[in-house]
């Protein structure tokens, strides 16, 4: 496609339900990122792949926490036992081997 | 100390005035520096990128790197309404680190 495509655009979990969000990168884009972006705030970072390999996962928040990216396409990140703090827009950004990142619309997640 | 620090703001400049932006990191293996856009409610947007010391220009944009300082700027010259959102300044070494971001404000 286009762009960085991530579904769904908004998520309303229960606390303690899992869920999961999905990203489609730029065709060809080699590395992707997973960012968590709380309100007025910069958008941290997450874990990073280069195809499917995943590079760095330090900065997940805890073992809830699960990112994958089998074929070195889609990647999903997973979210178990959701709790109240983990609401906020998850961004996902890809890029080719050198240059700029491009971000997706990102998921708005509240956690009820 | 974060890794990349930016004064929150809000900057407010008049329309038509310079805006100057700063950012300062600290990890000194950084290679790739970028400024985005981010508009309340959207995702950010690449607007300037720069790689090596000394200035980059791109229409009203020119992005300041000074390794030595470890410092980067973003200069946005005859301001608009238009530009007013959040910038946002990444570092790359591998990982894309940002700030927080500066909001600028453009009075008409």
């Amino acid at each position: 496609g286009a762009g960085v495509s991530q579904s769904p655009r908004y998520k309303v979990a229960k606390r303690g339900q899992d869920v999961a969000l999905r990203c489609d990168p730029i065709s060809g884009h080699v590395s992707l990122f997973w960012y968590q972006q709380a309100l007025g705030q910069g958008p941290e970072f997450l874990t990073y792949f280069q195809n499917e390999a995943q590079l760095d996962k330090s900065g997940l928040p805890s073992d809830r926490f699960f990112a994958e990216r089998p074929e070195g396409s889609v990647s999903t990140l997973k979210i178990q036992r959701t709790q109240q703090e983990d609401s906020a827009v998850y961004l996902c950004a890809s890029s080719p081997r050198l240059g700029g990142y491009t971000f997706g619309s990102g998921t708005r997640l509240t956690v009820v | 100390q974060k890794e990349v620090e930016q004064n929150s703001g809000p900057l407010s400049v008049p329309e038509g005035a310079i805006a100057s932006l700063n950012c300062t990191y600290s990890d000194r293996g950084s290679q790739s520096f970028f400024w985005y856009r981010q508009y309340s409610g959207k995702s950010p947007e690449l607007i300037m990128s720069i790689y090596s010391n000394g200035d980059k220009e791109d229409g009203r944009f020119t992005a300041q790197l000074n390794k030595a300082s470890q410092y980067v700027s973003l200069l946005i010259r005859d301001s608009q309404p238009s530009d007013s959102a959040t910038y946002l300044c990444a570092v790359s070494g591998g990982k894309l680190i940002f700030g927080q971001g500066t909001t600028l404000q453009v009075k008409p």
